[in-house]
């Protein structure tokens, strides 16, 4: 099956800086990575996601790239600001399957 | 809208009771999964339903039984719990294998057994 591993386990910034937060994953038949926030008693939500036939999508201060040779992606944070500080987890999907494989989450706390 | 609707929020119930999760969606997606998120944990895929027809069972204990009536509900039923059983519930839909990627999650139910 797949193995997806995320890295740092915990992220501190200061306010206006940059996060970035890594994920590898194992399985190359894997196309589809997905990025979700998950506030304190929520759901996780969809904040971003990247398919492998393209190798960076933004979205205003998010962004998204992924190296499928070395298959590893990675999310990108501009100007953090406090609202920013939830876990997030990153994910893969194989083509035509029905299961999404998760990293094991990411602490991020933006300081004011 | 990208809304999956989950009753209730709460749930608190002892190992003798029998209960239900519901989750609802209105996205047309055919495909519907159950997860267990512990704390400081990702989601733990439980079940997975495929144009209502359930797909993936990842070895889940019996005293867990998913239903989907349609293809815009599922709900979990709940026997005979264990107090570790106790976590966040997270329902989850998607397009399916034959259409779009994105997997949309409901806000959860926080369950405790006591």
């Amino acid at each position: 099956g797949e193995n997806v591993e995320q890295h740092p386990s915990t992220l501190s910034v200061q306010e206006g800086d940059s996060a970035v937060i890594k994920c590898t994953y194992s399985d190359s038949a894997s196309n589809y990575f997905p990025w979700y926030k998950q506030e304190l008693g929520k759901g996780p939500q969809l904040i971003i996601d990247i398919r492998s036939n393209v190798g960076e999508k933004k979205d205003q201060r998010i962004a998204v790239t992924l190296n499928k040779t070395a298959k590893h992606f990675s999310l990108h944070i501009t100007e953090t600001q406090p609202e920013d500080s939830a876990v997030y987890f990153c994910a893969a999907r194989k083509y035509n399957f029905n299961k999404f494989y998760f990293g094991s989450g990411t602490k991020l706390n933006v300081k004011p | 809208d990208t809304e999956v609707t989950q009753t209730p929020k709460h749930l608190v119930m002892g190992m003798t009771n029998k209960k239900s999760l519901k989750c609802e969606q209105h996205m047309g997606h055919r495909a519907m999964y159950w997860y267990k998120q512990k704390a400081k944990k990702p989601p733990e895929l439980m079940f997975v339903y495929s144009y209502e027809k359930l797909s993936i069972n990842e070895s889940v204990p019996s005293r867990f039984s998913p239903e989907c009536p349609n293809s815009s509900l599922l709900n979990l039923h709940l026997h005979a719990l264990q107090p570790e059983d106790s976590a966040l519930y997270l329902c989850a839909s998607s397009q399916g294998t034959k259409g779009k990627n994105e997997q949309y999650f409901g806000p959860g139910t926080r369950l405790t057994v006591t």
